[in-house]
């Protein structure tokens, strides 16, 4: 399996308050994803990332915020959690292999907003 | 806007026969299209990727058609066991671009 975890694993919370979820890598991949998962959806991107404080949005980004200090680290921050965000949070990272960015994905973060 | 999509959300396949799950992509300028597995409670997982220069390829037990014609491209499983029970999906990717757009998943039940 790749280097990827994701903490924490799980995480109930109440309306309004924030969450940071973090994803680490130990593969020194330029690129990072953060997706989310939802019945009838598939994998959605959320934000994503192509180097050291090199964000940029995804499809569904409005209530969420992401951070890249480290190529190991990214974070997805949100900052008022709201019952529409309880989802499972997907990490992944990614090379270029010859134009073909295979991505690898973390264990996944199963979020509850109560 | 652009999308990947299966034909269907469900597929049952009796054990020991081969599984055929089907997708169709919208952009033309797709320049690579990636399989992937999830098993329940895990992230997805690499099975096979082909890119658009290519009409077939195989792995371990796997093979991956594209037709580009018609925008269609199929994962074939070869003597379906109980551990490829799980939801596939399909993605795809242009040249340079670092993101890739997923399509919805196909859950494979494999029947004893």
């Amino acid at each position: 399996d790749a280097g990827i975890t994701q903490s924490p694993r799980h995480k109930v919370t109440e309306t309004g308050t924030p969450v940071t979820l973090r994803c680490h890598q130990t593969e020194n991949h330029r690129y990072m994803y953060w997706y989310r998962q939802d019945p009838g959806h598939g994998l959605r991107l959320i934000h994503y990332s192509y180097g050291v404080k090199d964000t940029d949005k995804g499809e569904v980004s409005d209530g969420y915020s992401v951070s890249r200090s480290k190529t190991e680290d990214f974070l997805l921050t949100l900052e008022s959690a709201t019952s529409s965000q309880t989802s499972v949070y997907f990490c992944a990272i990614s090379e270029s292999s010859g134009g073909v960015y295979e991505q690898y994905f973390g264990p996944g973060t199963r979020l509850t907003v109560t | 806007g652009e999308s990947v999509g299966l034909h269907l959300p469900t597929l049952s396949v009796q054990e020991g026969d081969n599984s055929i799950i089907n997708c169709a992509y919208s952009n033309s300028a797709s320049d690579y299209f990636i399989w992937y597995k999830q098993e329940s409670g895990k992230g997805p997982q690499f099975i096979i990727d082909i890119r658009s220069n290519m009409d077939k390829r195989q792995g371990q037990r796997v093979t991956v058609l594209l037709n580009k014609t018609v925008k269609h491209l199929s994962l074939q499983i070869a003597a379906t066991q109980p551990g490829d029970s799980a939801v596939y999906f399909c993605a795809s990717g242009g040249n340079r671009d670092d993101k890739i757009i997923f399509g919805k998943g196909t859950r494979l039940h494999i029947l004893p």
